[in-house]
């Protein structure tokens, strides 16, 4: 089935450990993004990749990290995670090479740092 | 800066019709979407406008007027299953979408 998938679905986490959100595609997008979702808030854009090999900073980067090794794969790194990473993050990805601009979102994962 | 604004909550009865209203402003525009989103569950896509007017889509409808920021979802015959958030977001003249904080919409029997 298409789509994009998401893991973990959920997770707790203590301060000061790193964590990898995964996420995979098999849509052939060429763009991918991770969001977080906080309760009140919008989503905010954490980092995005506009093609494989390149990434971008969103609107909350820090203490984030992603790589884009291939089109398929996207994951997001803690380093060293804190309490105020506490929230629902989401990926997404965009063919955004035919004029599409729809954002097509996983699951989500639901991360608890204490 | 940026900003999306939008109702936090309403509240409509089955069957009626309900207009959630969203204003933008943003650093260039590139269309305007609207998103559901169930409780739990991932986004998902309604409806993209990037030139004035009304766009038609079965029981959901969206219109956009580029002059004055604003944006809205008209929902018919409203069904039990259309309790949800509604997102609204503006895409940025860097292709970004800049998200509201999404209106939570209750039907009532």
């Amino acid at each position: 089935i298409a789509g994009i998938t998401q893991a973990p679905t959920s997770q707790i986490l203590a301060a000061g450990r790193r964590m990898t959100l995964r996420c995979t595609q098999d849509m052939r997008h060429n763009a991918m993004y991770w969001y977080r979702q906080d309760l009140g808030l919008g989503l905010r854009l954490i980092h995005y990749s506009n093609t494989a090999g390149t990434t971008g900073k969103g609107e909350v980067p820090d203490g984030y990290s992603v790589s884009r090794a291939n089109t398929d794969d996207f994951p997001l790194t803690l380093a060293s995670a804190v309490p105020s990473q506490t929230s629902v993050y989401f990926c997404a990805s965009s063919d955004t090479t035919s004029g599409g601009n729809e954002q097509f979102f996983g699951p989500g994962t639901r991360l608890t740092v204490l | 800066g940026q900003n999306i604004d939008q109702p936090t909550e309403m509240t409509a009865t089955e069957g009626a019709i309900v207009q959630i209203n969203c204003t933008y402003q943003t650093s260039g525009f590139n269309g305007l979407f609207w998103y559901q989103q169930h409780a739990g569950e991932a986004p998902t896509f309604l409806s993209y406008n990037v030139l004035d007017g009304l766009e038609e889509k079965g029981r959901f409808s969206s219109f956009l007027s580029r002059s004055k920021g604003y944006s809205y979802l008209l929902l018919k015959e409203l069904q039990m299953k259309d309790s949800a958030s509604y997102l609204c977001a503006s895409m940025d003249s860097n292709y970004q979408l800049i998200w509201g904080a999404g209106t939570k919409l209750i039907i009532k029997p």
